[in-house]
């Protein structure tokens, strides 16, 4: 059973341009929540694709959208991006039955975003 | 919306004591509590989650006990060692969604 990975590892990029981060969730596994982790504090939910569809969202403005494949991997897309985008992504897989089930979620090692 | 207060953010101990960690929420309708340990530079860890249909879990030396009255729920970490040094964060979930709510975290330090 593979684990859920995350790429890149690290990205830099300048204010304004836009950025995908990708995830692969760990086998078996139909869920994957996307989480924004800033330094020193806890993880943020962003949002949340089940069956490839969005199911929940946080506190996070339009420009953060994301996707999620037939695979159930998926893509955390983030545009116009500004300073305070800089933070750890993290991607967090579930093996759900039901959107109204919590379900153990298991993390990605994170794509650490820096822009300038 | 749901929030999640931990307390300590900080907490030393010696090698061989017992380490508690304290959280509170405020949403009623959570009803899934994991816990996670996330070293630096690595991903956050799950290490033990309760369910509010139990007061009480333990895994080895990890315990985690929730009041839903008084809506906290603490993690107990006994007989420290030394690769217990880490953050830890608590987490709240509703049913619906299966959105998790972190806590501010706690960074354990055991000392040799």
């Amino acid at each position: 059973e593979t684990g859920v990975t995350q790429s890149p590892t690290h990205l830099i990029k300048t204010r304004g341009q836009q950025v995908t981060l990708r995830c692969s969730s760990q086998s078996g596994h139909n869920t994957v929540s996307w989480y924004q982790q800033a330094l020193g504090q806890g993880p943020q939910f962003i949002f949340q694709y089940y069956r490839e569809e969005e199911n929940g969202r946080g506190n996070f403005p339009p420009r953060f959208s994301g996707l999620q494949f037939p695979n159930y991997s998926s893509e955390l897309n983030v545009n116009a991006l500004e300073l305070d985008d800089s933070a750890l992504y993290l991607c967090a897989s579930s093996p759900v039955d039901s959107p109204l089930t919590s379900y153990e979620q298991y993390f990605g090692p994170g794509t650490r975003l820096t822009v300038t | 919306g749901e929030n999640v207060e931990q307390h300590p953010s900080t907490l030393s101990v010696q090698e061989g004591d017992s380490a508690v960690i304290k959280c509170t929420y405020s949403d009623s309708a959570s009803n899934y509590f994991p816990w996670y340990k996330q070293e630096l530079g690595k991903r956050p860890q799950l290490i033990i989650d309760i369910r509010s249909n139990v007061g009480e879990k333990k895994d080895q030396r990890i315990a985690v006990t929730l009041n839903k009255t008084a809506k906290h729920f603490s993690l107990h970490i006994t007989e420290t060692q030394p690769e217990d040094s880490a953050v830890y964060f608590c987490a709240a979930s509703m049913a619906a969604g299966n959105k998790l709510t972190f806590g501010g975290g706690t960074r354990v330090l055991v000392k040799p």
